[in-house]
This record gives structure tokens, C-alpha cells and sequence, in this order.
């Protein structure tokens, strides 16, 4: 596609619940982001894969939090057993490769909202 | 550890005034810096993207520089007009490029007014 796609766009959960979050990025590009931007907050890494490497799952804060990339392309971000504090948007980027000056390209974000 | 702050938090100006915004970081050794425009409620559109050898880099009425030296950051808007009302965010990738971490700034949230 043209750009990054990102879905659901919005979702709800109740608390407690899995979610699952699907970033689709710019067909050629072999780094793919996960951040998160809470109401009022600064974007938060969670995780980059590159390419065949091991991802960088530093920034996930905890081990509810996980992400796959299937054949290098499409990503899936899963929450598990949801809390309230989650409720962010989770915004996923891709560039044509991580170490590197390429420019990274933004999807416009799942927001979701833990009730 | 590396921390991006931009300053103003928020600024208002009338159509037409050159503005300039600024975002500074602690560690100087950065592999690049790129800056970014969030509409409310969209994604982040890269905007300019300063490698670390680089001093400035210039998009139509935008004009980023760079000193990394001071570890600051400028982007400049010529004859601003409504439509570049958003947030501007300023991020940086660490030094030896071997990581795809972004640390980002806080944005400043502009509104020109017509």
C-alpha cells in the first residue's frame, strides 16, 4: 500500500480482555516500530524488528505486552489480560531499514480505550 | 540515558510570522534527528530528517538545523499560515545507529491564527 495500515483504528476492550493490534507497513520496507502515546504523553518504544534479526523488545513494559512479525512483513502487537492503564494509541512505523538515516513513516494509530 | 525536550510547550502566532522551535537532548552522540508534524487525532508525518553529519536540511517553508556539539536542534517556519497548525515533534536516534529506538520530545503544539 501506500503508506503504513494500521488496525483496528479504534477499539474498546473491557478489562481483562487480549487484544490484538495489526500494523501492515510500506510494502519494501524491512524495519518495522511498535510505540505507544498515552493522553498527554510523549511517544513510548515498545519494539522494532529488523529485518531477520532478533527483535529490540526493550521498550515493552511488561510481559503482558508482546509482538510478531510474519515473514517479515505484517506485524501483530498483543495485549493480554488488558488494564485500564493501556488505553493509549499505539502508533506502528516502518522504514526501509533501521540502521540507517532512512526516514521512518508513521501509520495513524490503533486507539484503544480499556473500560 | 538520552532526553529530548522542546520548548515552548505550546505557541500561538498570527498568519504570516516566521517562527522558530526548538528541542535539545542530552547526549550528543546521535546517529540522526528527525522531526515530525502530528495533526490531532493522525499519525506523525516526517517532516526533515538531519543526519549527525549534517548541519541543516530545508523543505519549502521549513528549515531544520543542527548542532550537535550544544545538542540543539532548530526548525524554522517561514510566513506561517494556519495549515501548519499541529504538534511538532522532535526525535533522535542514538549515536551508533545500531538500534532502531527513537527517542522522542514532548512536541510543542502550534496554532497560527488567521
Amino acid at each position: 500500500g501506500a503508506g503504513v495500515s494500521q488496525s483496528p483504528s479504534n477499539k474498546v476492550t473491557e478489562k481483562g480482555k487480549d487484544v490484538e493490534l495489526r500494523c501492515d507497513p510500506i510494502s519494501g520496507h524491512t524495519a518495522l516500530y511498535w510505540y505507544r502515546q498515552s493522553l498527554g504523553q510523549g511517544l513510548e518504544f515498545l519494539i522494532y524488528f529488523q529485518g531477520n534479526s532478533a527483535p529490540d523488545k526493550s521498550g515493552l513494559p511488561s510481559d503482558r505486552f508482546s509482538a510478531e512479525r510474519t515473514g517479515g512483513s505484517v506485524s501483530t502487537l498483543t495485549i493480554q489480560r488488558t488494564q485500564q492503564e493501556d488505553s493509549a494509541v499505539y502508533l506502528c512505523a516502518s522504514s526501509f531499514k533501521a540502521f540507517s538515516g532512512n526516514t521512518i513513516y508513521f501509520g495513524e494509530g490503533s486507539w484503544l480505550t480499556v473500560v | 540515558k538520552q532526553e529530548v525536550t522542546q520548548i515552548p510547550a505550546a505557541l500561538s502566532v498570527p498568519e504570516g510570522e516566521n517562527l522558530v522551535l526548538n528541542c535539545s537532548f542530552t547526549d550528543s552522540a546521535i546517529y540522526n534527528l528527525q522531526w515530525f508534524r502530528q495533526d490531532p487525532g493522525k499519525g506523525l508525518t516526517s517532516l526533515l530528517l538531519i543526519q549527525s553529519s549534517q548541519r541543516e536540511q530545508t523543505s519549502g517553508r521549513l528549515n531544520a538545523s543542527l548542532d550537535k556539539s550544544s545538542g540543539r536542534s532548530t526548525l524554522y517556519i517561514a510566513a506561517s499560515q494556519p495549515g501548519d497548525s499541529a504538534t511538532y515533534l522532535c526525535a533522535v536516534r542514538h549515536g551508533s545507529g545500531n538500534t532502531g529506538k527513537l527517542i522522542f520530545g514532548q512536541g510543542t503544539t502550534l496554532q497560527v491564527k488567521p
